[in-house]
């Protein structure tokens, strides 16, 4: 059983252009969560998504990123007219039930904005 | 709202001797808790995790932790670290009863293991 699956593992963009990540998860899971971490802090919650709805987008900037989860396919999270300070590990979880099921994490995508 | 401390942000031990990593929560009646690994340029991968029932919870790799709600601590040990565990470590809460799934992660401990 493949375990979650983000690509690219490594992205770089320029100020002002535009960042997809992508994120499978485990097979049968259908809720998926995005986490931010920047150097040398912790991980910090963006948004929460099963099947065509977001749950929880508590923690995503209110501007120029957003995230889908569609019917078939992986889940994006996408970040527009990138700046220095989105550069940061992107990570992906996913997990079979909501609640307090256990969450199980991808390698990230590194994003490094220049 | 739900926080956690992790009380050190660097530790630092031989290879051999027990390693403590310790974690404070706040919470509300019902937290889960979870200890995850993170080793360089790595995902993160779950150590363990207390949701109510035993409160002396056993991991993987010889860790475990012991969940001591008078304390709010959930603190991570090992009778005898390796170089392997040489790493990062990020005590997590979840509280169900805000009906948030997210989790909220600590600021992480690196330790450390010489030889």
């Amino acid at each position: 059983n493949a375990g979650v699956m983000q690509n690219p593992r490594h992205l770089v963009r320029r100020r002002g252009q535009e960042a997809r990540l992508r994120c499978s998860p485990m097979k049968g899971h259908s809720h998926v969560y995005w986490y931010r971490q920047l150097p040398e802090e912790g991980l910090k919650f963006m948004v929460y998504l099963q099947k065509e709805n977001i749950i929880d987008e508590s923690g995503m900037p209110k501007e120029r990123f957003s995230a889908e989860f569609p019917k078939e396919g992986p889940s994006i999270l996408r970040i527009q007219q990138v700046v220095r300070g989105d550069s940061a590990a992107y990570f992906c979880a996913s997990s079979l039930l909501g609640g307090q099921d256990e969450q199980y994490f991808g390698p990230g995508t590194r994003l490094t904005v220049t | 709202a739900q926080s956690v401390t992790q009380l050190d942000s660097h530790v630092s031990v031989s290879e051999g001797t027990p390693v403590l990593l310790r974690c404070n929560y706040s919470s509300s009646y019902s937290p889960s808790l979870f200890w995850y690994v993170q080793h360089p340029n790595k995902g993160l991968q779950l150590l363990l995790k207390y949701t109510s029932a035993a409160t002396l919870v056993k991991g993987i790799n010889g860790f475990e932790a012991e969940f001591k709600k008078s304390e709010t601590s959930f603190h991570l040990t090992k009778p005898s670290a390796h170089m392997s565990d040489a790493a990062e470590y990020f005590c997590v809460v979840s509280d169900l009863d805000t009906g948030r799934r997210a989790l909220t992660f600590g600021s992480g401990t690196r330790l450390q293991v010489q030889p």
